[in-house]
């Protein structure tokens, strides 16, 4: 139980163009939704937390409309890399949490190349 | 705020050796602690938690204890593998703020990378 699909797993495309990466939970109903980008042998780093029906709270240093988060059903969230560039280019993880009950459940990520 | 320190890595071992991979924290008061895994291009997979002070997480041989007293939650196992090649991540979920607007966040630490020698 507690899967969580993430889709694509990778996407290459060219710079100034927008991405959509979808993150599904597939057998829970994900009351709040997380955001992280990763960079090569580095951490994760938060970029926003959404919840569903409400506006993505996004970490200090985040660009809200360069990352457009959607929250809009219990079950799906979207980020949208808008006119992306190649700075954008990064492995990006979404996590799901029902309730108030830890821990998240990860999904596989998505590869994000911007040429 | 909340901190997640690992211990630097990378960790080389052979097959068989005995794993230690140091984690501390700090937080205010009694957050849950969390063991994460992660394989070559793939997302986190849970491996352990703890929630209480002298709690004892443990999976697929790995074992961490919840320590109050040093802030500490430190991974181990005893015979490692090939298989367990993979980078490892400490984490904590601290107590929301006033807002709420901080539940659920998980603070990591760097991650540690192992590998495994046959």
């Amino acid at each position: 139980g507690a899967v969580v699909s993430q889709h694509p797993s990778w996407v290459i495309c060219k710079s100034g163009t927008s991405v959509k990466i979808e993150c599904r939970s597939l057998d829970f109903q994900a009351t709040t939704m997380f955001w992280y980008r990763q960079f090569p042998k580095q951490s994760l780093m938060l970029m926003a937390t959404s919840n569903e029906g409400s506006k993505a709270t996004y970490e200090q240093g985040v660009e809200k409309d360069k990352f457009l988060i959607n929250h809009a059903s219990l079950t799906l969230s979207t980020l949208t890399v808008t006119s992306a560039h190649p700075e954008d280019s990064s492995f990006y993880i979404c996590s799901a949490l029902t309730g108030r009950v830890q821990p998240q459940h990860f999904g596989d990520g998505t590869r994000l190349s911007i040429l | 705020g909340d901190s997640v320190t690992q211990m630097e890595g990378p960790v080389t071992l052979s097959e068989e050796a005995f794993l230690t991979i140091n984690c501390t924290y700090t937080a205010t008061g009694y957050p849950s602690l969390f063991w994460y895994v992660q394989y070559p291009g793939e997302g986190l997979q849970l491996l352990l938690k703890a929630t209480k002070a002298d709690d004892k997480g443990s999976n697929k041989g790995f074992e961490a204890t919840y320590r109050k007293e040093t802030t500490s939650f430190h991974l181990e196992k005893g015979s490692v593998q090939v298989s367990d090649s993979a980078v490892y991540f400490c984490a904590l979920s601290g107590i929301p703020n006033a807002g709420g607007t901080s539940y659920g966040k998980l603070t990591f630490g760097q991650g540690t990378i192992l590998t495994v020698h046959p």
